[in-house]
């Protein structure tokens, strides 16, 4: 049972490139969320999914697209990194979209330069 | 929407001291209050969380508690240990996950 997991850990982009974050998680939960973290500033929300085949903005969803490819994959796309998209990128999930505990994966490190 | 501000940004303890971080939110509907825990380059993990019906939890050496007229509310770690050094985030609900807002997080060095 691993759990979240999110591919890749690490990597670094040029402005401008695109890439995809990979998330999967193989608790049966029904809703996932894609966070970024940021020094000082704690965890905001992207881009949530609360069921298969739903995805909705979070608070902070500009220059990012998901897909919610099954129940168990959520990915996040970034079409033409910026500078400002330097963070690093938490995957999670949830049993159900009601306020309740969040299973983090272990992160993505995104440099953009 | 949800505001949530958490205070100290850093906190440094004597092992067996106690720690208290505090957050406040602005949203009166608010009522889910978790604490997660992040240890260096881990992923962040909930280690107790309130809800607006009780004013008081206990887990072992952590305990919360919660003013919902003040709007604030408190993680206490009593008899720290090395090994509760970690970034400690409130967060704060109103009805879902989706609305969930976190603080910017405590830095909590327990020293030896």
């Amino acid at each position: 049972n691993a759990g979240v997991t999110q591919t890749p850990k690490f990597q670094v982009l040029k402005t401008g490139q695109s890439m995809t974050l990979q998330c999967a998680q193989d608790m049966n939960h029904n809703s996932m969320y894609w966070y970024r973290q940021d020094p000082g500033m704690g965890l905001r929300l992207i881009y949530y999914s609360a069921s298969e085949g739903t995805t909705d903005k979070g608070e902070v969803p500009n220059g990012y697209n998901v897909s919610r490819l099954n129940k168990r994959e959520f990915s996040l796309r970034l079409e033409s990194a910026a500078p400002s998209q330097t963070s690093v990128y938490f995957c999670a999930s949830s049993v159900d979209p009601n306020t309740g505990e969040l299973f983090f994966g272990e992160g993505s490190r995104l440099t953009v330069l | 929407g949800e505001n949530v501000e958490q205070h100290p940004s850093t906190l440094s303890v004597q092992e067996g001291d106690s720690a208290v971080i505090k957050c406040t939110y602005s949203d009166s509907a608010s009522n889910y209050f978790p604490w997660y825990k992040q240890e260096l380059g881990k992923r962040p993990q909930l280690i107790i969380d309130i809800r607006s019906n009780v004013g008081e939890k206990k887990d072992q050496r952590i305990a919360v508690t919660l003013n919902k007229t003040a709007k604030h509310f408190s993680l206490h770690i009593t008899e720290t240990q090395p090994e509760d050094s970690a970034v400690y985030f409130c967060a704060a609900s109103i009805q879902n996950n989706n609305d969930m807002r976190f603080g910017a997080g405590t830095r909590l060095t327990v020293k030896p």
